[in-house]
């Protein structure tokens, strides 16, 4: 099935942008989601279909696609901002949506 | 408002069983695709299974054969019938509703969660 790729952690001062990678295969070819899972809590969607932004979430949080990498990109990061992160996608070849890993951030 | 309630979770032997339910309000769980997706302690997200508007159900393959996912139209609740359950299915699971818009679908909603424990 489909694998996506993300980095386990980024690190980031407060004020300053984060970027989120999401690899896989020609990945630019398929729609990405992003979820937001703060501690203890369920996931949320902050970007859906590659860049749109759902109401409530900040125009901070936006998204790319390309090639073999997605980004999420969080400009000026809060302390609020710290949690993990999550793309998916879906498989075509399987017939169901595929997470990546996550990856945590943290804000110094 | 839109609110999913998960409930059923709980200490369970391998090889036993246990049913999961997800109460939805706000929404007809009937006309959406609703999900199972699970997050092992520490670890990430893991898409277990669908039924679509028109009722057909789909399966991880880690749990094909042994789970299965239904609905209840008149309680507006979506259930999640776990068998044979193995220390690997130790996870909290979450309801989730999806929308679909081909050639993609993503997960709009998603319930606050309930731990299933499989342990001796």
């Amino acid at each position: 099935s489909y694998v996506l790729t993300q980095p386990p952690s980024v690190s980031v001062a407060p004020g300053k942008t984060a970027r989120i990678s999401c690899g896989g295969n020609n990945i630019g070819s398929k729609s990405v989601h992003w979820y937001q899972q703060r501690p203890g809590q369920a996931p949320v969607v902050v970007i859906y279909y590659d860049s749109d932004r759902p109401s409530g979430i900040p125009e901070r949080f936006s998204g790319s696609n390309s090639g073999n990498t997605a980004t999420l990109t969080i400009s000026r990061v809060e302390a609020g901002d710290e949690a993990d992160y999550y793309c998916q996608v879906w498989d075509s070849s399987s017939d169901h949506p595929v997470f990546g890993g996550g990856t945590k951030l943290t804000v110094l | 408002e839109v609110q999913l309630v998960e409930t059923g979770g709980g200490l369970i032997q391998p090889g036993g069983s246990l049913r999961l339910s997800c109460a939805a309000s706000g929404f007809t769980v009937s006309n959406n695709y609703m999900n199972w997706v699970r997050q092992a302690p520490g670890k990430g997200l893991e898409w277990v299974s669908v039924i679509y508007s028109g009722g057909s159900t789909y399966y991880a393959d880690s749990v094909k054969g042994r789970f299965t996912i239904s609905r209840d139209n008149s309680k507006n609740t979506l259930y999640l019938q776990m068998n044979n359950l193995r220390a690997e299915d130790t996870a909290v699971y979450y309801c989730a509703r999806s929308r679909w818009l081909p050639p993609s679908y993503y997960f709009d909603y998603w319930g606050q969660g309930t731990l299933v424990t499989v342990s001796s």
